[in-house]
């Protein structure tokens, strides 16, 4: 079982519609977790991060986590056609004897907003 | 404040030549990654350097070697570039973001390999 699991999609939706995305995972050892987003020939940038289980909201993004089922989610309120991208999950742990963290990602979901 | 850029965006090489990809970060940051990103793979760590003087091996390390310049560079080298290098190449510094370090992102460099 890998350790971040995520539906690449392609998800294609009307604009306005309500999106969600979702990664599952089997590391208990993550500790935060984040959304990047990644528009065609870019690189990822940073959307939300998360820590603790429950809702966080920034604009029309909520992140979601729920760690007991190991299951994360972000929802994308009244969809606009420039939030077409891939969205890639990522998780962080830190390394072993280090300060640092290391980051996994998911496999990203193709997302295409339609006008 | 350019944060992290890289050179070049785009490179054809044929087999067995070699390449250095160039990256450099301008937020103080003390750790740099570099990935590769490939069609339903997605981004896989090359190699990182938790700090000026440190590298570490990432999960597909062969094929590769880095070099930690400075604070602000860490480059990329393919020795002997093989068809299976054909991917996209981002490097990454991490820093904070609230209370949380995460990483930012370069605009990668597209290799291709005949």
């Amino acid at each position: 079982q890998k350790e971040v699991e995520q539906d690449p999609g392609p998800l294609s939706v009307p604009e306005g519609a309500i999106v969600s995305l979702n990664c599952t995972y089997s590391n208990s050892a993550f500790q935060y977790f984040m959304w990047y987003r990644q528009y065609s020939r870019k690189g990822p940038e940073l959307l939300m991060y998360t820590y603790s289980s429950g809702n966080k909201e920034d604009g029309r993004f909520t992140a979601q986590v729920d760690k007991s089922s190991k299951y994360i989610s972000l929802f994308i309120r009244d969809s606009q056609p420039s939030d077409s991208a891939t969205y890639l999950c990522a998780m962080s742990e830190k390394w072993s004897g280090g300060s640092n963290y290391k980051l996994t990602f998911g496999k990203g979901t193709l997302l295409t907003v339609n006008p | 404040n350019a944060g992290v850029t890289q050179t070049p965006k785009f490179q054809v090489l044929k087999t067995g030549q070699s390449m250095t990809l160039q990256c450099a970060q301008d937020m103080n940051h003390n750790s740099m990654y570099w990935y590769r990103q490939d069609p339903g793979m997605g981004l896989r760590l090359i190699y990182y350097s938790a700090s000026e003087g440190t590298t570490d091996k990432g999960e597909v390390p062969n094929g590769y070697n880095v070099s930690r310049l400075n604070k602000r560079e860490f480059s990329l080298r393919l020795e002997s570039a093989a068809p299976s290098q054909t991917s996209v190449y981002f490097c990454a510094s991490s820093g904070l973001a609230g209370i949380q370090e995460t990483q930012y992102f370069g605009p990668g460099t597209r290799l291709l390999v005949l």
